[in-house]
């Protein structure tokens, strides 16, 4: 069975810093794998995904993810935060050829943004 | 087009009662899903649709029960509440074949006192 681990439950980082939050997964074979947001109140939204193909993937809100195969990690980046992206991130794994009900979500880094 | 829809947004029920919680979606997705939401635990499935006519057990399906009822909604059934079951409810939809991203509803905040 495929699993998540989002190591870090919080971060906090200065507006216009930064960011990097780490996702490292569990699985057998080629896994599909996702970034979502979570605004307060709200429900998720994705923000990309990687398929196969290019590593670096680039998602909505200037936001990209590289996978990484070797270190089973799929870490999203931000060169600079803005305070509209204080929310909560989630990383989630499905498995290969199967349908997406199959996904496996982290249990979340919740972003603090400093002025 | 509205996306995700769920109703009612809040609940609160005392043990033993029952209620259903509606989904639908306008995006004409094949597959539909429920997922509970607890404090530090991310998100966990407890039922999926692949699609219309047909449901599975996800992760965590004790307690609950699932109908869809056409292709646009899929509600979930609490036939006697739980204090366990206090989490926030979301509905999720896909495509099948290979877009694999779903889109959530805005969730359902369900008490259980």
């Amino acid at each position: 069975a495929q699993s998540v681990t989002q190591p870090d439950i919080h971060i906090t980082v200065s507006e216009g810093a930064s960011l990097e939050l780490r996702c490292n997964y569990s699985y057998g074979a080629t896994p599909y794998l996702f970034w979502y947001v979570q605004s307060p109140g709200q429900g998720l939204q994705l923000l990309l995904k990687y398929f196969s193909g290019d590593t670096l993937v680039q998602g909505i809100k200037g936001f990209e993810a590289e996978f990484k195969r070797s270190q089973s990690s799929f870490n999203l980046r931000k060169p600079s935060v803005h305070w509209s992206d204080a929310a909560e991130y989630f990383c989630a794994v499905a498995p290969y050829n199967t349908n997406a009900g199959k996904s496996t979500f982290g249990d979340g880094t919740t972003l603090t943004v400093k002025p | 087009n509205a996306g995700v829809t769920q109703t009612p947004k809040f609940q609160v029920l005392k043990t033993g009662q029952s209620m259903t919680l509606q989904c639908a979606q306008d995006m004409n997705h094949n597959s539909m899903y429920w997922y509970r939401q607890d404090p530090g635990m991310g998100l966990r499935l407890i039922y999926y649709s692949a699609s219309e006519g047909t449901t599975d057990k996800g992760e965590v399906p004790n307690g609950y029960n699932v109908s869809r009822l056409n292709k646009r909604e899929f509600s979930l059934r609490l036939e006697s509440a739980a204090p366990s079951q206090t989490s926030v409810y979301f509905c999720a939809s896909s495509e099948d074949g290979s877009s694999y991203e779903q889109y959530f509803g805005p969730g359902t905040r369900l008490t259980v006192t």
